[in-house]
């Protein structure tokens, strides 16, 4: 149950698109595809974003997509806007209902 | 509306026990499987410990495996975890989740509670 492996930090100017990588091996994030991904800002619970590595929930905005190639799963924020500010946790499905957060990305708009 | 309050953080010794609570409302609580996910002060978050909406399967993070048991009253709409055989590092804020999918877990958490904060300190 190691770690799923992000980028510490991220940046982009207001409008501009960023993707956020998220690695891990072929006994989680290569393996299902239950990838799922979390803004969190300070001080706050975390939210639901991305699930089934591309679906989106209900009151997501379109400018917030996801994919996965191989072991490596993505998601891009196109669009940005200063809210967009926080910090970004990846999630897979590790088999033996276990699960895998990665260690976060702090998303900085310029 | 959907909501989860966790409760039952405090401050507790090395070695001692606590018990923490979930208490949902607003959905179908015994329909879902729900799950425990914490982050350590300035960290990031960690999967805990999840129970299916029946309690049949259960499973464990190997960091807590052994020591915290997850379990679930579906007739008073709650979530368990007990926390036995403390250690310094379990310090953390405890966040209980639901699973987004009714019956077989999808580990998607689309609901989250505010969390219950546990420092474990001598």
């Amino acid at each position: 149950q190691s770690a799923l492996t992000q980028p510490r930090s991220v940046s982009g100017s207001p409008g501009q698109s960023v993707t956020i990588s998220c690695t891990g091996n072929s006994s989680d994030v290569g393996g299902y595809n239950y990838v799922s991904w979390y803004q969190q800002h300070p001080g706050k619970a975390p939210k639901f974003m991305i699930y089934d590595v591309t679906k989106r929930p209900s009151g997501v905005p379109h400018r917030f997509s996801g994919s996965k190639s191989g072991n490596t799963a993505s998601l891009t924020i196109s669009g940005l806007q200063a809210d967009d500010e926080a910090d970004y946790y990846c999630c897979s499905y590790a088999g033996s209902y276990t699960s895998v957060f990665g260690g976060g990305t702090r998303l900085t708009v310029l | 509306e959907v909501q989860l309050v966790e409760s039952g953080g405090g401050l507790v010794q090395p070695g001692r026990s606590l018990r923490l609570s979930c208490a949902a409302s607003g959905f179908t609580f015994d329909e879902y499987a729900m799950h425990w996910v914490r982050q350590a002060p300035g960290k990031g978050l960690e999967w805990v410990s999840g129970i299916t909406w029946n309690s049949n399967t259960i499973d464990y993070a190997d960091s807590v495996k052994g020591r915290f048991t997850i379990s679930r009253d579906n007739a008073k709409n709650s979530l368990y975890l007990q926390l036995n055989s403390l250690r310094a590092e379990d310090t953390a804020l405890y966040y209980c989740a639901k699973d987004i999918w009714v019956g077989t877990p999808r580990f998607a958490f689309d609901i989250w509670g505010q969390g219950t904060m546990v420092t474990v300190s001598s």
